[in-house]
């Protein structure tokens, strides 16, 4: 049974572009939630899609955006990119039991 | 203020010692309690769940305590293997029928030496 994935595992942008990072969920999650790690921080949450549906929102500016498919799986979207923009982003997915599963995340470096 | 606080350590401590994090949350709304585990370069993983009545899990206890809106970890006979950040985590009730909105420490980085 495979677990949560993404995609890619690392990424260099510059500031100003934009991003698209990937999330496939754990087999029989429904719900999506995203997360940003900046450097000897905790996670904080960003959003969360549940029904292709962004369901909650963290604060975090309209620059993120995201998206879920019929499958579940999910994307995030980050425009504008900043030099702040630059940690590791996780995934989590989740089902009946609400216990959420972590990806091995994205590590984006903006320069 | 930081909605969840912790000694960000880091906690150096030989093998078999017993070590203890410590975790404050600010939002009295919290309805469930977690310490995550997240080793180097690594995603987070589940621990355990915290209840009222406390918990444990082999080596690992944990309490809480509604009224000072305190949470702990107690690791006793320490492994080499143990040596990674914790996370408490404390989350409120998200949407009906959703995954709550988890919401992270900092961390408390422990290294266990031989």
């Amino acid at each position: 049974d495979a677990g949560v994935t993404q995609s890619p595992t690392h990424l260099i942008k510059t500031r100003g572009q934009q991003v698209t990072l990937r999330c496939s969920p754990k087999s029989g999650h429904d719900t999506v939630s995203w997360y940003q790690q900046a450097l000897g921080q905790g996670p904080q949450f960003i959003f969360q899609y549940y029904e292709e549906e962004e369901r909650q929102r963290g604060n975090f500016p309209d620059r993120f955006s995201g998206h879920q498919f019929p499958n579940y799986s999910s994307e995030l979207n980050v425009n504008a990119l900043l030099l702040g923009d630059s940690a590791l982003y996780l995934c989590a997915s989740s089902g009946d039991s609400r216990t959420q599963y972590f990806g091995p995340g994205t590590r984006l470096l903006v320069l | 203020r930081k909605e969840v606080e912790q000694d960000p350590g880091p906690f150096n401590v030989p093998e078999g010692a017993t070590v203890a994090f410590n975790c404050t949350y600010s939002n009295s709304a919290s309805q469930s309690f977690f310490w995550y585990r997240q080793d180097c370069r690594k995603e987070p993983k589940l621990l355990m769940s915290v209840y009222s009545s406390g918990n444990e899990d082999g080596r690992f206890t944990a309490q809480l305590n509604r009224a000072s809106q305190y949470i702990s970890l107690l690791i006793r006979d320490s492994k080499l293997s143990d040596s990674a950040t914790y996370l408490c985590v404390v989350s409120s009730r998200g949407y009906s029928g959703s995954a709550r909105q988890l919401t992270f420490g900092s961390g408390t980085q422990l290294t266990v030496l031989p």
